[in-house]
């Protein structure tokens, strides 16, 4: 089975808001894990990633949280936007550092209400 | 900085038909992965190559898929013959060993 997977499917939330996108994952040995957006039609574009050194991590508008401990992973958007509508994946490395290889979730789909 | 690149972007064989796949990666890009994403799902990896060489090819259904890196560049991956639950998009990724980029993927239809 994967050993990456997320809470909820789908997530609406109205637009100006701030959206929070969870992730659970299974592999204590995962070192790297990255946040992926993929609107319709395109291959998934990179957003933020953390390494498991590091708890939390800011970008433009967003920040990744990770919580070792309960082995979490969340990806908050500040100020919601359209253009945020996507299907977004957690990956995690289970390989550890070296390889880079990535094992995907099954996506979360954003719909911002305008 | 031009990204991966793909082609065809789309593509509609019959079952027990061969396909073929390209990839161009991001210019230096020593690492080049090939993901098949079935519809609903999170991309899956079928084979990495550093260089022109394998690094892991374990998740590839070597019985009718076969992929390529010659010169350490451009990959091709082929399906032959195809089935129908090879109807996915085929995304390729590149990488300088850490954060992977996509390109827009091959929407493969098998009927």
């Amino acid at each position: 089975g994967e050993s990456v997977g997320l809470h909820l499917p789908t997530l609406s939330v109205q637009e100006g808001d701030n959206s929070i996108i969870n992730c659970a994952y299974s592999n204590s040995a995962s070192d790297y894990f990255i946040w992926y957006k993929q609107e319709s039609g395109k291959g998934p574009q990179f957003i933020i990633d953390i390494r498991s050194n590091m708890d939390k991590r800011q970008g433009q508008r967003v920040t990744v949280l990770l919580n070792k401990t309960v082995k979490h992973l969340s990806l908050q958007i500040a100020a919601t936007q359209p253009g945020d509508s996507a299907v977004y994946f957690c990956a995690e490395n289970p390989s550890g550092a070296g390889s880079y290889q990535l094992t995907f979730g099954k996506g979360t789909k954003l719909s911002v209400i305008p | 900085e031009a990204g991966v690149a793909q082609s065809p972007r789309y593509k509609i064989i019959e079952k027990r038909q061969s396909v073929a796949f390209w990839c161009n990666p991001i210019s230096g890009h020593a690492t080049l992965y090939w993901y098949q994403q079935i519809l609903g799902q999170g991309p899956k990896l079928l084979i990495q190559f550093q260089n022109n060489g394998v690094v892991d090819d374990s998740q590839l259904p070597k019985d009718r898929f076969s992929a390529e890196r010659l010169k350490g560049v451009d990959s091709t991956l082929k399906i032959q013959p195809a089935k129908l639950e090879d109807s996915a998009v085929y995304l390729c990724a590149s990488s300088l060993g850490g954060t992977q980029y996509f390109g827009p993927g091959t929407r493969l239809l098998v009927l």
